[in-house]
């Protein structure tokens, strides 16, 4: 079974500060995959990243940063200089490699204040 | 490109009445997911279709809810009859996989139905 932890339910900040959402997750499988989705307060769900499970490479792009740290079972997710279109409630899930089923966190609301 | 399209936006409904909710895929996908977001659940699988066939419906509540796909364009989730607690956001969401790569799944805008 997979199972995806998100400690934060909320995180406030001001305008321009950092930020970064923990993402724990568990699974039996040796390959799987890992996202990070966007929920804004329009309610769509906007996909972020994808990360294979074979590929610990950081990654940016842009205002944002992902560290995967398979030894500590971790997917967390820094935003830089944050700025008020950035509140939203951002989702880890985690997919096993034969599984197409995606397991969600419970999501951290993120309020960015100006 | 269109992203994945659901309709209707907002359902309000009452009791007792029957609900369909409809979804176009991404063109060129040939998996289709249905989830439901709820406070109390958070986002739940219901049901996943691959080149139209259901393939797991393990997530389906009761057999109040169905869903079909007629072709690889349009799926439906009906409910039959809508209860108060399924009061939701309804998220249609597709992928496709080639070989070892694995798919991205892409929601649509969710419908949020209110059962009255």
């Amino acid at each position: 079974a997979q199972k995806v932890t998100q400690a934060q339910t909320e995180i406030s900040v001001v305008e321009k500060e950092d930020v970064t959402l923990d993402c724990v997750y568990e699974t039996r499988d040796t390959t799987y995959y890992l996202f990070w989705y966007k929920q804004p307060p329009s309610g769509e769900l906007v996909f972020l990243i994808r990360r294979n499970s074979f590929d610990e490479q950081n990654e940016i792009s842009g205002r944002y940063s992902w560290n995967f740290q398979k030894s500590t079972s971790s997917f967390n997710f820094t935003i830089t200089a944050s700025q008020v279109v950035d509140s939203a409630v951002y989702f880890c899930a985690l997919r096993g490699f034969n599984d197409y089923k995606l397991s969600f966190g419970a999501g951290t609301t993120v309020t960015v204040r100006a | 490109d269109a992203g994945v399209i659901q309709s209707p936006r907002h359902e309000v409904t009452e009791m007792g009445q029957e609900v369909t909710l409809r979804c176009k895929p991404i063109s060129g996908h040939d998996y289709l997911f249905w989830y439901r977001q709820t406070m109390m659940r958070g986002l739940e699988l219901l049901i996943y279709f691959n080149n139209n066939v259901p393939i797991d419906d393990s997530g389906m509540p009761e057999d109040r809810f169905s869903a079909k796909m007629p072709n690889a364009s349009f799926s439906t989730l009906k409910i039959q009859p809508s209860e108060p607690r399924d009061s939701a956001v309804y998220f249609c969401a597709s992928s496709f996989r080639r070989g070892r790569d694995t798919d991205t799944q892409y929601f649509g805008p969710g419908t949020r139905l209110t059962v009255l």
